[in-house]
């Protein structure tokens, strides 16, 4: 399977823990985008990569949250000191910045905090 | 800023009828790209078709068209011959930025319309 992949699937966590999600894209994409997505709503945007640079930051994104890119490749999302309203389906996608506009998403990690 | 509004929360048909979910956008720029998308309960984001706002034909994928209304600023998605496998919520979704302007190039979604297709 040549997709965008994250994992874990699902997460269940205590309030105050920290949690990290990741994200793989395909593998010629060098642009990797982080979106959050409540319940009944539509995906929002939290963070931009283009290659390893970190370009863009959403006023979503507090410091409580922090993304990585290391090499280029995979991502990895950061979630310390979870609150409830931390709660929500995290996304990530990836194009290139040559192709068509499509952004190719991975199936999500859900997160739930108590 | 850029929004999109999809004023339908909730849509039935018919399977085999045709379907229209509506989304209307918002923005300043003069070259923009809408999408849909569709999540079944998964939760996947499904790509279904593109419309770049200087094609000057409605864009088609299989069974998907998009219905663009520049001067309306709407950009309509026509499911035809409903099957049971498209019920799925979609996300109508609008590219921020120049395609190749060094934007970030994030999607802006809208609500979303959950369809549900009956026997």
């Amino acid at each position: 399977d040549t997709g965008v992949s994250q994992d874990p699937r699902h997460k269940i966590t205590k309030r105050g823990q920290n949690v990290t999600f990741r994200c793989d894209p395909i593998s010629e994409h060098n642009r990797l985008y982080w979106y959050r997505q409540t319940l009944g709503q539509g995906p929002e945007f939290l963070t931009y990569f283009q290659n390893e640079a970190q370009l863009e930051k959403s006023r979503l994104l507090s410091d409580r949250f922090s993304a990585e890119r290391p090499k280029g490749s995979f991502s990895t999302l950061e979630i310390q000191r979870t609150e409830q309203g931390d709660s929500a389906m995290y996304l990530c996608a990836s194009r290139h910045s040559t192709g068509n506009d499509e952004q190719f998403f991975g199936p999500g990690t859900r997160l739930t905090v108590l | 800023a850029q929004k999109i509004t999809q004023t339908q929360p909730g849509m039935f048909v018919q399977e085999k009828e045709a379907v229209t979910l509506d989304c209307t956008y918002d923005t300043s720029d003069q070259s923009y790209g809408l999408f849909w998308y569709k999540q079944p309960s998964s939760g996947e984001m499904i790509f279904l078709i593109y419309q770049g706002s200087y094609d000057e034909q409605n864009a088609t994928e299989g069974r998907y068209s998009l219905n663009f209304q520049k001067a309306r600023k709407s950009a309509n998605l026509v499911i035809s011959a409903s099957q049971l496998g498209d019920s799925a919520m979609y996300f109508c979704a609008m590219r921020e930025g120049e395609k190749y302007g060094g934007a970030t190039n994030k999607l802006i979604f809208g609500t979303g319309t959950l369809l549900a297709v009956q026997p």
